[in-house]
């Protein structure tokens, strides 16, 4: 039973480039959450899920798109990457309403 | 959400119990406290929840004051492995985000 996966652990892009972050859960959970921890900061809710076909914007949408075309999967995409959005990157799922949230290991982005 | 406060920073002696208190002053009738603690630069974990009564599992105790406005996590036998950033967090039963502070930085002394 892997939880939550995250794919990739590491990558550096240069400003204007785009990429796709993946997260992989197997526990069948409903919903999934993207989140963005900076230095010495708590994590910050970019965007997040309540089921298969379903986003919502959490704390800081601007800058990301996200996309949840299978219940398994939720995608984090930067069309055009810029420094401030190097962070260290969260996904993680949870069954309905106060079920506990299972995190992945994140993805630490760096952005020159 | 009720926002929580809790100290940046605390340390413990390593087989002692460690108490980590927060401060959820606002909290209303169908928020619940949860405790999810972040070692190193890994994920998030999570603790244990409680609604009013006190809670206990492998990991930890949760004391939740009558008022509801204070609650503190009980460590029973702190280790080493330990050591990591605790986040207290309220969050209303049905509101799908969570949201996370700064949390309490616990240090294990040997």
């Amino acid at each position: 039973n892997a939880g939550v996966t995250q794919t990739p652990k590491f990558r550096v892009l240069k400003t204007g480039q785009s990429m796709t972050l993946l997260c992989a859960q197997d526990m069948n959970h409903e919903y999934m959450y993207w989140y963005r921890q900076d230095p010495g900061m708590g994590l910050r809710l970019i965007h997040y899920s309540v089921g298969e076909g379903t986003t919502a914007k959490g704390e800081v949408p601007d800058g990301y798109n996200v996309s949840r075309l299978k219940k398994q999967n939720f995608l984090l995409g930067l069309e055009s990457a810029a420094p401030s959005q190097t962070s260290v990157y969260f996904c993680a799922s949870s069954r309905l309403d106060n079920s506990p949230l299972h995190f992945g290991n994140g993805t630490r982005l760096t952005v020159t | 959400d009720a926002k929580t406060t809790q100290p940046p920073s605390m340390d413990c002696a390593e087989g002692r119990a460690a108490n980590l208190p927060c401060n959820h002053s606002t909290i209303s009738g169908n928020e619940y406290v949860y405790w999810y603690r972040q070692i190193h630069s890994q994920g998030p974990q999570y603790i244990i929840h409680g609604l009013k009564n006190n809670e206990t599992n492998e990991m930890a105790s949760l004391i939740i004051t009558e008022d509801r406005k204070s609650s503190t996590l009980i460590l029973p036998h702190a280790t080493l492995r330990d050591t990591a950033v605790y986040y207290c967090i309220v969050r209303r039963f049905g509101n799908e985000k969570l949201t996370f502070g700064t949390g309490t930085r616990l240090t294990i002394i040997p």
